[in-house]
């Protein structure tokens, strides 16, 4: 597609839930990150694919969090037993010029919010 | 790691006004640096970035400075609209992680 494609747009969930949140990058683009975005504050940096290479996770909050990202194209970010404290915007990013940090396309996100 | 700091969180500015939004990081080993501009509902766009190899870059209305030294860099925007309210994000990048950290986001909001 033209875009980093985002789905759902918005999530309402019961506390205790597992979610799945789905990100489609651009067609091309080798790699590919997630970042959660807070209610009035910064994106927090979660994990980042690139490749073939092991995943840079050391941004995922607690193992309640994990991702995947199949054939090197789509991602999946899971998040077990979910808390109220995980509300929040889960954006995702993919970049044609990995490990160097240029051309960094956003999706519109995914508005996760916990009951 | 890396951490960014950036300031002022909200800023408001007359039509027609400049407003400059500034931000220092930690990781003298940064060598990327670029300005996010985020819309109600939407996800962060890339409106101009600047590599450590320059101290200043302009793009029509909106310039970046930086310096090394200090390990800061800055966000100009002359003769301010309306349409540039909005929520703006520097980051910072270091080429052996590829990570891209953001500062905490400044609201501009650009009175007609």
């Amino acid at each position: 597609g033209a875009g980093v494609s985002q789905s759902p747009s918005n999530k309402v969930t019961e506390k205790g839930k597992d979610v799945e949140l789905r990100c489609d990058p651009i067609s091309g683009h080798t790699a590919l990150y997630w970042y959660r975005q807070s209610l009035g504050q910064g994106l927090e940096f979660l994990i980042y694919f690139q490749g073939n290479s092991a995943p840079d996770k050391s941004g995922l909050p607690s193992d309640r969090f994990s991702a995947e990202r199949t054939g090197g194209s789509v991602s999946t970010l899971t998040i077990q037993r979910t808390q109220q404290e995980d509300s929040a915007v889960y954006l995702c990013a993919s970049s044609s010029r990995p490990g160097q940090g240029y051309g960094y396309t956003f999706g519109s996100g995914t508005r996760l919010t916990v009951v | 790691g890396e951490n960014v700091e950036q300031h002022p969180s909200t800023l408001s500015v007359q039509e027609g006004d400049s407003a400059v939004i500034k931000c220092t990081y930690s990781d003298s080993a940064s060598n990327y640096f670029p300005w996010y501009k985020q819309e109600l509902g939407k996800g962060p766009q890339l409106i101009i970035d600047i590599r450590s190899n320059v101290g200043e870059k302009k793009d029509q209305r909106i310039a970046v400075t930086l310096n090394k030294t200090a390990k800061h860099f800055s966000l100009h925007i002359t003769e301010t609209q309306p349409e540039d309210s909005a929520v703006y994000f520097c980051a910072a990048v270091t080429s052996n992680t590829g990570k891209l950290i953001f500062g905490q986001g400044t609201t501009l909001q650009v009175k007609p």
